[in-house]
């Protein structure tokens, strides 16, 4: 029982390039989400994904796009990535969509570098 | 805006001190209130405080819910470096679906 695994756990990028961030989870959890983590600023919500099919935006948005691929996966790209994205971007899924019973189980994170 | 607010930011202490670490919140229809701790990589789950459970304690580490202060601290007593992270705090709020929102964290240092 991996837990929840995120691909790569390090890149490097130029400015103008694209990539995408993998993540995965076995627990079966309907809800899965994405955060960035600048220092001095804790883990602000990227996307989220209540269920498999659905996603929606969360606090900063803007210069990325998720897919929920299935219900184990959800990904986030970089369609043309800035030096304002560089942080380190964690995957978290939840059991429930109600967290007041549940929390949020987080992957080990992508450090992401923007040249 | 919903918005959960973390002092200090920063803390360095001697091993064996006794830490409080404090969190404050602003957010509608409040259910509860997270903590966890990071150390190098993944934030892991310290304690869920609800209204029908403001009080929590795990060995060392304990923490309460003031819902009237709309605030909750994190005590740590007989601090060890093993205790050196950063804390995060954290409130669900409902906005079609459950999300977190996470105060800044306090890095917390014990120094030998």
């Amino acid at each position: 029982n991996a837990g929840v695994t995120q691909t790569p756990k390090f890149q490097v990028l130029k400015t103008g390039q694209s990539m995408t961030l993998q993540c995965a989870q076995d627990m079966n959890h309907n809800s899965m989400y994405w955060y960035r983590q600048d220092p001095g600023m804790g883990l602000r919500l990227i996307y989220y994904s209540a269920s498999e099919g659905t996603t929606d935006k969360g606090e900063v948005p803007n210069g990325y796009n998720v897919s929920r691929l299935n219900k184990r996966e959800f990904s986030l790209r970089l369609e043309s990535a800035a030096p304002s994205q560089t942080s380190v971007y964690f995957c978290a899924s939840s059991n429930t969509p109600s967290l007041s019973t549940d929390t949020q189980y987080f992957g080990p994170g992508t450090r992401l570098t923007v040249l | 805006e919903d918005k959960v607010v973390q002092s200090p930011l920063s803390l360095v202490v001697h091993e064996g001190d006794t830490v409080t670490l404090n969190c404050s919140y602003e957010v509608t229809n409040f259910r509860s209130l997270l903590w966890y701790k990071q150390e190098k990589k993944a934030p892991t789950f310290l304690f869920m405080l609800t209204s029908s459970g403001i009080e929590k304690k795990s060995g060392r580490l304990s923490s309460i819910l003031d819902k009237k202060e709309l605030s909750s601290i994190l005590n740590i007593t007989a601090t060890q470096t093993g205790d050196s992270a950063i804390y995060l705090c954290a409130v669900p709020v409902i906005q079609g679906a459950q999300k977190l929102v996470f105060g800044q964290g306090t890095r917390l240092t014990i120094n030998p």
